[in-house]
């Protein structure tokens, strides 16, 4: 799978919308732009993925350049439980996971 | 909750001990994944079953096995233990549809420490 980079951490003021950013040079036209996230004590959590278009759900947004070259993870109003580590993925036709470093979050009250 | 049950949630043994952990998938779900999480490796992915059999590997190690059962639980052996597989493991099922836009529900994880 293509890697990806992403910032060690990030911090955020609570109630403010949070950027995540993630680069991802050598994606191939073929590859899926996946977002999981990891709560303290908890199993992954999948967040949300793209291919070309940006995306929407309730959880988060999904901006993608149009080069496909990088991607941007917006949570509209960071909360204290959206602390977490996110973890950018791209898939291909396997289905497993390639977890990177991922990017730590800490969210202030 | 995913809906992915794992067992036992903590498991305490000694080196060269042979350890078996379990999964059970989301109703439906045909496939099953085990992840390793330890400090220094951070989350990697072992091995995948579908429906049965096995359908890919990642960094698994000869000691370490595993198996889909007809009713699709999973189970996941770990043989001549060591320091170094102190680690979390965790399960993940997904349904049996969509390729890569398959979304991975996590059990909870298995704390496996090894004294």
């Amino acid at each position: 799978d293509a890697k990806t980079t992403q910032p060690n951490s990030m911090e955020s003021n609570e109630e403010e919308p949070v950027h995540l950013p993630c680069n991802h040079s050598t994606i191939s036209g073929t590859d899926y732009i996946h977002w999981y996230r990891q709560l303290p004590s908890q199993g992954p959590e999948y967040v949300i993925h793209g291919l070309t278009s940006n995306v929407n759900n309730r959880m988060a947004s999904l901006a993608i350049a149009e080069d496909r070259k990088s991607s941007t993870l917006i949570l509209h109003r960071a909360t204290l439980r959206d602390a977490a580590v996110y973890y950018c993925i791209l898939r291909n036709a396997g289905n497993m996971l390639t977890f990177g470093g991922g990017t730590r979050l800490m969210v202030k009250p | 909750d995913s809906g992915v049950t794992q067992t036992p949630k903590h498991l305490i043994t000694a080196t060269g001990q042979r350890v078996t952990l379990r999964c059970s998938p989301r109703s439906g779900d045909l496939s099953v994944y085990w992840y390793q999480q330890s400090l220094d490796q951070g989350l990697q992915f072992l091995i995948q079953y579908y429906n049965g059999e096995e359908r890919a590997k990642g960094n698994i190690l000869e000691r370490f096995s595993a198996q889909q059962f007809p009713d699709l639980h999973s189970e996941l052996n770990l043989s001549s233990l060591e320091l170094g597989d102190s680690a979390l493991y965790f399960c993940a099922s997904s349904p049996p549809f969509g390729g890569s836009y398959n979304e991975q529900f996590f059990g909870p994880g298995t704390r496996l420490t090894v004294l």
